[in-house]
């Protein structure tokens, strides 16, 4: 049973260019979380979503940044225009439900993207 | 709104000692969650606690859990320099259905031969 699949792990990417990042929760999860850590920090809340659904997109900026979990595929946290300042480790988690049931998160990778 | 803290933020200490690293938190969390961040990795869960009371062990690890306190606490047992690494505590928050995990801000460990 893999783990949560994230990619590219590394990405690097120009000021204005498009970031796509990229997760396959773990077999059998069907909620996923996006995260993001600036260097020397702890981990952010960014959005969580379920299957085709966005439940929570508090924690995500108002511009620029998208998130989609579609009914087939991977997720997906889309960072359009892309600043130095989005320089980060994008963390994805998974979980097969929120109840007393789902009480693990299993983490991903992470993608690592830096903004030259 | 979940507020989770830590302390220490960065400690330093030396093979063989104890050591203990706080968790509080703002307010209502039903689970309190561990994890260990080595650099440039992902995070690893080292333990849930569901429940006011509830300890739980792993090695040198032992996390436990005060729900009246709104405190939980990682305690280090004859450390050893595999444990250094980032450690994170997060809190639960959120309606059934749409939770999601608040972390601390995260407790550096360096373990000295």
């Amino acid at each position: 049973n893999a783990g949560v699949m994230q990619n590219p792990r590394h990405l690097v990417r120009r000021r204005g260019q498009e970031a796509r990042l990229r997760c396959s929760p773990m077999k059998g999860h069907s909620h996923v979380y996006w995260y993001r850590q600036l260097p020397e920090e702890g981990l952010k809340f960014m959005v969580y979503l379920q299957k085709e659904n966005i439940i929570d997109e508090s924690g995500m900026p108002k511009e620029r940044f998208s998130a989609e979990f579609p009914k087939e595929g991977p997720s997906i946290l889309r960072i359009q225009q892309v600043v130095r300042g989005d320089s980060a480790a994008y963390f994805c988690a998974s979980s097969r439900s929120t109840g007393r049931s789902g009480n693990t998160i299993y983490f991903g990778e992470g993608s690592w993207l830096t903004v030259v | 709104e979940l507020k989770v803290e830590q302390n220490p933020l960065f400690l330093s200490m030396q093979e063989g000692k104890n050591y203990t690293i706080y968790c509080n938190y703002s307010t209502t969390s039903d689970r309190l969650y561990w994890y260990r961040q080595d650099p440039g990795k992902s995070l690893e869960s080292l333990f849930v606690l569901l429940s006011n009371g509830a300890v739980k062990q792993e090695g040198r690890l032992m996390a436990s859990l005060d729900t009246k306190a709104r405190l939980s606490t990682l305690h280090i047992t004859a450390a050893v320099h595999d444990l250094s690494a980032t450690y994170f505590c997060a809190g639960r928050t959120g309606i059934q259905g749409a939770q999601k995990l608040v972390f601390g801000q995260g407790t550096r460990l360096t373990i000295n031969p």
